[in-house]
């Protein structure tokens, strides 16, 4: 079926007001990532998410940041009170499963510009 | 602590010539290893993986690496650059055991000229 869909593709907010940033995995994919790709500095993990389990929100930077994700498919990160460090690329990516031997499928993600 | 290093930021080479993309890795356990590419305005896509077996990998568009695991390193290799590969790398590292958190280095451009 389709990949990983994104959106907004580009997103330009005030400092100090809240964006959510939603990812559509693929279809049937029970695990979800969530990273940042900053300028020189790589993809930085933020969260996952594994069917029903609890997620691994240990990659979050600050209790801004919080991710949720609905009937295990669609997942919504939300960034409160924005900052100007907080612009970057924000990259989701799904797999079938979690045993570490699958290939993440990454979207196209959404860059995020905080004035 | 998982870590993966990249220490060249741009890699230059010229069209035809055998290009290397440098990897090393800190892991505790055995290490799941992949190299990803980011072309401009795109997603990353994926090019190969190490799970285990043999040490030489191949993957998409005629890159290979190997694993060699005395000097924990997964370096990406193509015998014969094109214009086209020119793009953004990654490489990226998870443990066998634990966390499902891949680390992913902080990439490596590569400028292939022609």
């Amino acid at each position: 079926g389709a990949g990983v869909s994104q959106s907004p593709s580009n997103k330009v907010t005030e400092k100090g007001k809240d964006v959510e940033l939603r990812c559509d995995p693929i279809s049937g994919h029970t695990a979800l990532y969530w990273y940042r790709q900053s300028l020189g500095q790589g993809l930085e993990f933020l969260i996952y998410f594994q069917g029903n389990s609890a997620p691994d929100k240990s990659g979050l930077p600050s209790d801004r940041f919080s991710a949720e994700r609905t009937g295990g498919s669609v997942s919504t990160l939300t960034i409160q009170r924005t900052q100007q460090e907080d612009s970057a690329v924000y990259l989701c990516a799904s797999t079938q499963k979690t045993s570490g031997t699958d290939t993440q499928y990454f979207g196209p993600g959404t860059r995020l510009t905080v004035l | 602590a998982q870590s993966v290093a990249q220490p060249e930021d741009q890699v230059n080479v010229a069209e035809g010539n055998p290009l290397t993309v440098k990897c090393t890795y800190s892991v505790s356990g055995n290490p799941y290893l992949f190299w990803y590419v980011q072309y401009p305005n795109r997603g990353l896509q994926f090019l190969l993986k190490y799970i285990t077996g043999d040490n030489l990998v191949k993957g998409s568009y005629g890159f290979e690496a190997e694993f060699n695991k005395s000097q924990t390193s997964f370096h990406l290799k193509k015998p014969s650059a094109l214009v086209s590969d020119s793009a953004l790398y990654f490489c990226a590292v998870r443990s066998s055991s634990g966390t499902y958190k891949y680390i992913f280095g902080t990439g490596t451009r590569l400028k292939v000229l022609a």
